[in-house]
Formats: structure tokens, sequence, C-alpha cells
């Protein structure tokens, strides 16, 4: 069973651009959350999204927003780049959700903002 | 009271020594509390997971022990081997869906 992919795997934009990157999930899984790994800060809860809705909400402005398709598959984008955007950004699946389904994430987007 | 303490930040242990990482929340609510390591590069992996009605799951040289009325639990990696360098994060589970991690511990193992 292939894991979970991420592309791009790096980028790098300007502040002010918006960016969007993809995730596609294990075959069979149906939730999709994103986070945000910093030096300072870890793993930060961005969203989830389960059978195409969004499910939870972590504490990020507006300027970050995501979908997620009918074949699992999950966008998440961030308008208005600024410096501090700068991080790894991860997305896992799993089967029904994240609390006690075990999350399996992909390597991760670094997105870099000039 | 969303947050999970994890220390120490970073961890340096001999080769065939004892491991120990502690992490303490504050959300009675939290009942699933799983550990996850990472390789640089590499996204987290789940490692052991315990659930607070047990005090200790142990799996090969992986342990957690989980003290539920000190709102503590901690994991342990005896006979510490160089390949067991990575970062490692502790989590909780709350709410309906929702996994709160700790800022991780970048362990490294003198070989």
């Amino acid at each position: 069973k292939a894991g979970v992919t991420q592309t791009p795997r790096y980028l790098i934009k300007t502040r002010g651009q918006q960016v969007t990157l993809s995730c596609s999930p294990i075959s069979g899984h149906r939730s999709v959350s994103w986070y945000q790994q910093t030096p300072g800060q870890g793993l930060q809860f961005l969203f989830e999204y389960f059978s195409e809705t969004q499910r939870n909400k972590g504490n990020f402005p507006g300027r970050f927003s995501g979908r997620q398709f009918s074949n699992s598959r999950s966008e998440m984008n961030v308008s208005t780049l600024e410096l501090g955007d700068s991080a790894l950004y991860l997305c896992a699946s799993s089967a029904a959700g994240t609390r006690n389904n075990e999350q399996f994430f992909g390597p991760g987007t670094r997105l870099t903002v000039l | 009271q969303q947050q999970v303490k994890q220390s120490p930040q970073s961890l340096i242990v001999q080769k065939g020594g004892i491991s120990i990482i502690n992490c303490a929340y504050e959300n009675t609510a939290f009942d699933y509390f799983p550990w996850y390591q990472q390789f640089p590069g590499k996204g987290p992996a789940l490692l052991i997971a315990i659930r607070p009605d047990v005090s200790e799951k142990k799996e090969g040289r992986f342990t957690i022990s989980f003290n539920k009325s000190a709102k503590q639990f901690s994991l342990h990696i005896m006979d510490s081997q160089p390949g067991d360098s990575a970062t490692y994060f502790c989590a909780a589970g709350v709410g309906d869906d929702k996994i709160i991690f700790g800022k991780g511990t970048r362990l490294h193992i003198l070989p």
C-alpha cells in the first residue's frame, strides 16, 4: 500500500504570494489532517477533513484554508504569505479520524517565504 | 488547558543507556496518548500509544508510563541505540478528532 504523498516537497515563495499544497492519503483513508511544523512551536494542528467536510479546525488565521475532494485527496492553501509562514507542512491520513486512529504522516512540504 | 508540555527539549544518552522523555497535560478529557518518532526529512511515525485505563504499555524497548492522577506520561527507551536518534513527540487526543502535540524532544544517542 502506498503511503501518504505530498507535493511539492519544497517550495519557495515571496511575501504576499499565495501557495497551494497537495496531499494524497493512503488508499481507503477518508480523513486528512494538516499540521504546521516549526522549530519553535513543534507540530500545530491546522485542520482536518473527512469526507470532503472540514471536521476540526486549529487556531490559524483565515489565510489558511483547505479542501478535500471526493477521492479524499486534499489541498491546503495559504494566501498573502508572511515570513512567519515558513515551515514544514505535514499532512496525515487516517481511516476514520485523528482520535483513536493511527495517523500516517507524509514527508511534508518545506515552504520558505522570502 | 489544551497544551501538552514536553521535556526535555534535547537529550543526549550513551549507547545502552535509558532515554526518558516526559510529558504533562492539564485537560482531564484527554483519553488517547500517542508517541511519535520523526527522523530528519521524514514525517512523524506512530511509535506507541496508551489510554488512561492502563498505567504502563511496553513494546520492545519502548515503554510508556502513565500517571493519571499527576496528569503525566513518559516514554522510556531501554538499551538506547544510535538508530534511536530522532525527534520524539508526545501527543494527546481531545474532543472528537483532534490531537495536540508536545513541542518535541531531540534525542541523540552517542555510539
